[in-house]
């Protein structure tokens, strides 16, 4: 059964913390993902990487950084927390394209991240 | 720019009828399309695709339809069920895959016993 486990449910930290999300995948799949959901905005890409130690931004990078020394491990790094990170955070994970169309990204629970 | 729209942000049905959750988009080389259900304090989980080539897809209670022409799409649930309560997500592709989606904002759906 296809899994994405997320480090921690619920996260508190405090204005300028450094902050790690872990996120792990037992899949094997070469590409994964991290979003922030928050209310009236939908799922916002904020990095991804398509193979180990590669990294892409997405379309909302600032402020985050990320980490993939393992293919089964792609880390999300808040280097100062700041009160508008407060949010949702999912990992997700893929394959490449198989051309058949059925392909899918799977979620982690998400990790809700309060900043104060 | 929003390049998938999910222009209602809440839908509420009866139990037993139809929910239709509506999904737009902009870009053209789109050719892969995905709805995913969410609910509260867990991770969104996919719920059924559709590619270009086609204009319908089922899967039990689920039917996804693509009108390519209007650029829009549409997720039918029937008959619907108080479990099916939670937001809907239409999500995008132009890679003929999951590489990189491009998400809606989500439509919360509420169905009434």
């Amino acid at each position: 059964d296809v899994k994405v486990t997320q480090s921690s449910r619920y996260l508190v930290k405090r204005t300028g913390e450094k902050v790690f999300l872990e996120c792990v995948q037992d899949m094997d799949h070469e590409n994964m993902f991290w979003y922030r959901q928050d209310p009236g905005l939908g799922l916002r890409l904020i990095y991804f990487s398509y193979d180990v130690k590669m990294k892409e931004k997405g379309d909302i990078p600032e402020g985050y950084s990320v980490s993939r020394e393992k293919k089964e491990r792609f880390s999300l790094i808040l280097e100062s927390a700041s009160t508008n990170q407060t949010s949702m955070y999912l990992c997700a994970s893929s394959s490449p394209p198989g051309g058949s169309y059925t392909d899918t990204q799977y979620f982690g629970p998400g990790t809700r991240l309060t900043v104060l | 720019d929003q390049q998938v729209k999910q222009n209602s942000p809440s839908l509420s049905v009866q139990e037993g009828r139809i929910s239709i959750l509506n999904c737009d988009y902009t870009n053209s080389m789109f050719d892969y399309f995905l709805w995913y259900k969410k609910y509260p304090a867990e991770g969104p989980t996919f719920l059924i695709s559709i590619s270009s080539i086609k204009d319908k897809n089922e899967d039990g209670r689920f039917t996804v339809f693509l009108n390519k022409s209007a650029k829009h799409l549409s997720l039918h649930i029937v008959p619907s069920q108080p479990g099916d309560s939670a937001v809907y997500f239409c999500a995008a592709s132009a890679e003929g895959g999951s590489e990189k989606l491009v998400f809606g904002k989500g439509t919360k759906l509420t169905v009434n016993p």
